[in-house]
């Protein structure tokens, strides 16, 4: 199975900070990365697919980059409503995986 | 507007059976692979299963292969997923989940059924 590790775990963060997650793979699987947000109660919601691809309606300010086995997620300037838990996960090979998660707390 | 509801969810007992079930409105179903998706209690996400658009060719986590099944119901708009041997690390909330083509992961959850196995 390939494991995918998030760092960092959680971080503390202010509104209008950039804030970066990074996610990396134990073997390549090329853009077969994707980002999703979670809230507290919630269902998931896609951020973005294909590494870089941004899901239709999730506002600009999110952003992916990377290939291979290094990926990230940037929020150029975090916003209330996305102060959230943060999952990447490949889709390259089954059984499908995701990272453990990142949590981004108000500062 | 494109949506997935399950329901089915509920408390069994260990070594008990469940059968969730995902309703999907607003697409044709048969024209998309479909995912199951479970969280534990305070836990990560963990992908559970995966079916082909005809139903043809199925995938399974080792956690749930032998003891679980995913089905689908084009005709109703309907996925399943049949749990047979619950134990308790099965307690979780399972989303369906729809695959987005080209294998870049999901792009519609559901909104989660909650199954907990206890005695």
């Amino acid at each position: 199975d390939i494991q995918l590790t998030q760092s960092p775990s959680s971080l503390s963060a202010s509104v209008g900070d950039r804030v970066t997650i990074t996610c990396r793979a134990n073997q390549r699987i090329y853009t077969y990365l994707n980002w999703y947000q979670q809230k507290a109660g919630k269902a998931p919601k896609v951020l973005l697919y294909a590494a870089s691809s941004l899901q239709s309606g999730v506002p600009s300010r999110f952003s992916g980059s990377g290939s291979g086995t290094d990926f990230t997620l940037t929020i150029s300037s975090l916003q209330p409503e996305d102060f959230a838990t943060y999952y990447c996960q490949q889709s390259y090979s089954i059984p499908w995986t995701f990272g453990q998660g990142t949590k981004v707390e108000i500062k | 507007e494109v949506q997935l509801v399950e329901s089915g969810g509920g408390l069994v007992q260990p070594g008990g059976s469940l059968r969730l079930s995902c309703a999907a409105s607003g697409f044709i179903l048969s024209s998309y692979w479909m995912h199951w998706v479970r969280q534990g209690p305070g836990k990560g996400l963990v992908w559970v299963s995966r079916i082909n658009s005809d139903g043809s060719s199925t995938s399974y986590a080792d956690s749930v292969k032998g003891r679980f099944t995913i089905s689908r119901d084009n005709a109703k708009n309907t996925l399943y997923l049949q749990m047979n041997s619950l134990r308790a690390e099965d307690t979780a909330v399972y989303y369906c989940a729809r695959g987005r083509p080209g294998f870049a992961g999901v792009d519609v959850w559901g909104q989660g059924s909650t199954v907990t196995v206890s005695s």
